[in-house]
């Protein structure tokens, strides 16, 4: 059973704080990888994607990759109160847009 | 606004009934998967269309079924509801494996 394992939280950040969130996935042959933020009530939105080792900023947000140990993360930096929400972790396989998600992570960022 | 949008947004159904949930892929976009996710878990993968054609299934039974049509919007077809399916039905549009959500069908199984 290919699985996508995040902590569940809540992780509380303060304002202004880095938030680091991670995910760990058993597929190896997994090749492409995706943070989704998700507002309660709301559908996910995709924040960003990472294909290959390293790290990718957009912005606030890093994305780390590392195959090798079958983990990916993803940083957020000066935590905003609008960042409170649930942060899903998805890994693509074989064929692209069939995603396997994680159960997500709730970030509550204080003032 | 990522250009997908589903209908209905909310539903009501009671066990044993069916249901039609329908979605609008964005422009551009040939290929529709549909997720299920309920409280507190994230999406699980339903099936997926690419042109018309299912493109991979996950774990779920044959009353699960869709469809998608030559301007590649999609249906998702439940029968015979058990409670369970009570959730949030999300469907996806892609292209070059970036994946973008609709707002999603709330489904309440009573």
């Amino acid at each position: 059973q290919k699985e996508v394992e995040q902590n569940s939280g809540p992780l509380s950040v303060p304002e202004g704080a880095i938030a680091s969130l991670n995910c760990t996935y058993s597929d190896r042959g997994s090749q492409s990888f995706f943070w989704y933020r998700q507002y309660s009530g709301k559908s996910p939105e995709l924040i960003m994607f990472i294909y290959s080792n390293g790290d990718k900023e957009d912005g606030r947000f890093t994305a780390q990759l590392n195959k090798a140990s079958q983990y990916v993360s993803l940083l957020i930096r000066d935590s905003q109160p609008s960042d409170s929400a649930t942060y899903l972790c998805a890994v693509g396989g074989d064929s692209w847009g069939k995603f396997q998600f994680g159960a997500g992570t709730q970030v509550v960022v204080t003032p | 606004e990522t250009g997908v949008t589903q209908s209905p947004t909310h539903l009501i159904k009671t066990r044993g009934q069916q249901v039609t949930l329908r979605c609008s892929s964005q422009s551009g976009h040939n290929t529709v998967s549909w997720y299920q996710q309920a409280l507190g878990q994230g999406p699980q993968f339903i099936f997926q269309y690419y042109r018309e054609e299912e493109n991979g299934r996950g774990n779920f039974p044959p009353r699960f079924s869709g469809l998608q049509f030559p301007n590649y919007s999609s249906e998702l077809n439940v029968n015979a509801l058990e409670l369970d399916d009570s959730a949030l039905y999300l469907c996806a549009s892609s292209q070059d494996d970036e994946q973008f959500f609709g707002p999603g069908t709330r489904l309440t199984v009573l």
